[in-house]
């Protein structure tokens, strides 16, 4: 059972125009989200989180809103840049006994940004 | 800072050998995971430690997977008889082990091993 999605595996958009990855989760539970950013032969690396009681976190030009009801989270890039061509992963997680579990992610989403 | 430190970063054997990663966490973080990511897919949690306590190897395949964390910092993951689809990139990641704001976890570079 995927508890994490990410639907689309990849995405193309062209340079200067808004970038949207979604992201479905099936477990009530989780306390927070991030958006991981990963380049090839590397480990992924943090972008953004947001918090299960809020449904915005902007930092520069990625803003991550989070729709609880709907159990649906997105991650904006305005504007794409050719550096941002990566696989993005959603994941969530929990916190437990005064620390955090492990992660949960989902499949990734390849962004591919076209000049 | 140093970051997550993993060796090897490529390994290639046949099935039915073994093989071993090292991780050296972030200075300091209690808490160190690894992770299995096969090509395609996203990372898979195989153990957690807490200093040197396991917190969650439920989805370690224990019949073949081994971890240790002896003195609470760096860790050893093995797999002994590798299988073909063990082929994957053996991820260590670390975190301070209390809660923090984004609840983030600190990547390696990671492992690839590729079983013929």
């Amino acid at each position: 059972d995927q508890q994490v999605k990410q639907n689309s595996p990849s995405l193309s958009v062209q340079e200067g125009r808004i970038s949207i990855l979604n992201c479905d989760y099936t477990n009530s539970m989780f306390d927070y989200f991030l958006w991981y950013k990963k380049y090839p032969a590397e480990g992924p690396t943090f972008l953004i989180s947001i918090s299960s009681i809020k449904d915005k976190n902007e930092d520069g030009r990625f803003t991550v809103f989070l729709n609880k009801s709907a159990k649906h989270l997105s991650l904006h890039i305005v504007p794409s840049q050719p550096g941002d061509s990566a696989v993005y992963f959603c994941a969530a997680g929990e916190y437990s006994g005064g620390g955090a579990d492990g992660l949960t992610f989902g499949k990734g989403t390849h962004l591919i940004i076209q000049p | 800072e140093a970051g997550v430190a993993q060796s090897p970063r490529y390994k290639i054997i046949e099935k039915r050998q073994s093989v071993a990663f090292w991780c050296n966490p972030i200075s300091g973080h209690a808490t160190l995971y690894w992770y299995q990511q096969i090509l395609g897919q996203g990372p898979k949690l195989l153990i957690q430690f807490q200093n040197n306590g396991v917190v969650d190897d439920s989805q370690l395949p224990k019949d073949r997977f081994s971890a240790e964390r002896l003195k609470g910092v760096d860790s050893t993951l093995k797999i002994q008889p590798a299988k073909l689809e063990d082929s994957a990139v053996y991820l260590c990641a670390s975190s301070p082990g209390q809660q923090t704001n984004t609840g983030e976890l600190f990547f390696g570079e990671g492992s690839r091993l590729t079983v013929l």
